[in-house]
């Protein structure tokens, strides 16, 4: 079994500070790790993914996660929030292989920006 | 590439009558799609599994013969809602996996408003 715990429904940043979402997971097996963000009425376009390589994973956009076995979190950081930063964040778990691209969801987390 | 494409975007209909959602991935074979509901301001819930040339596996609580899954084929998976009720409005999002990659492919979401 698998789950995913996303600390926080919703975040405020100003603009060009850090954003921080903080993602936390349960896996039986060894995870491969997540990060999707939704516009409003659109699909998920993915920022990053874990898949057991380099711990820490730059993504698209500016955004970066580090995954921590010991603390079995995954958050996502970017440096500097830009205004088009302003979504819904999930992160997102699966167990790979022979179950294929089943996604496990966090609850999400709406960041908005302030200008 | 790996394109996922869903139709349609968007769809209104009667208490009653059925809808047809489609999800084709559109530059690549996928052996597996899979089916998500969205609740307004809520995460994405799997409701299940397509597999090519088999019964689709339905996750627990969902509806095996209101949600008929058809995936005929590599690169189509039709989910059909039938009977819908209002309770059964939603944002449904399918995405489908390539073998050999990690990443779940996802279309771009269905707005189905049941009146």
């Amino acid at each position: 079994a698998q789950s995913v715990t996303q600390l926080g429904s919703h975040v405020s940043v100003s603009e060009g500070a850090l954003v921080l979402l903080r993602c936390n997971y349960s896996s039986s097996v060894p995870p491969y790790l997540f990060w999707y963000v939704q516009y409003p009425n659109q699909g998920l376009q993915l920022l990053l993914k874990y898949t057991s390589a380099a711990t820490l994973v730059k993504g698209i956009n500016g955004f970066e996660a580090e995954f921590k076995k010991s603390e079995t979190s995954f958050h996502l950081t970017k440096p500097s929030a830009h205004m088009s930063d302003a979504a819904e964040y999930f992160c997102a778990v699966s167990q790979g292989g022979a179950a294929g691209n089943k996604l496990t969801f966090g609850g999400g987390t709406r960041v908005l920006v302030k200008p | 590439g790996a394109v996922v494409s869903q139709h349609p975007s968007w769809v209104i209909c009667k208490s009653g009558t059925s809808v047809k959602i489609e999800c084709r991935s559109l530059d690549f074979q996928a052996t597996t799609m899979f089916w998500y509901r969205q609740f307004p301001k809520q995460s994405l819930m799997l409701m299940a599994t397509s597999n090519e040339g088999s019964k689709a596996t339905y996750e627990q609580g969902v509806e095996k013969d209101k949600f008929l899954i058809n995936h005929a084929s590599l690169t189509l998976s039709t989910l059909t809602v039938t009977s819908a009720h209002p309770e059964d409005s939603s944002f449904y999002i399918c995405s489908a996996g390539r073998q050999g990659d990690t990443e779940a492919f996802f279309g771009q979401g269905t707005r189905l408003t049941v009146v």
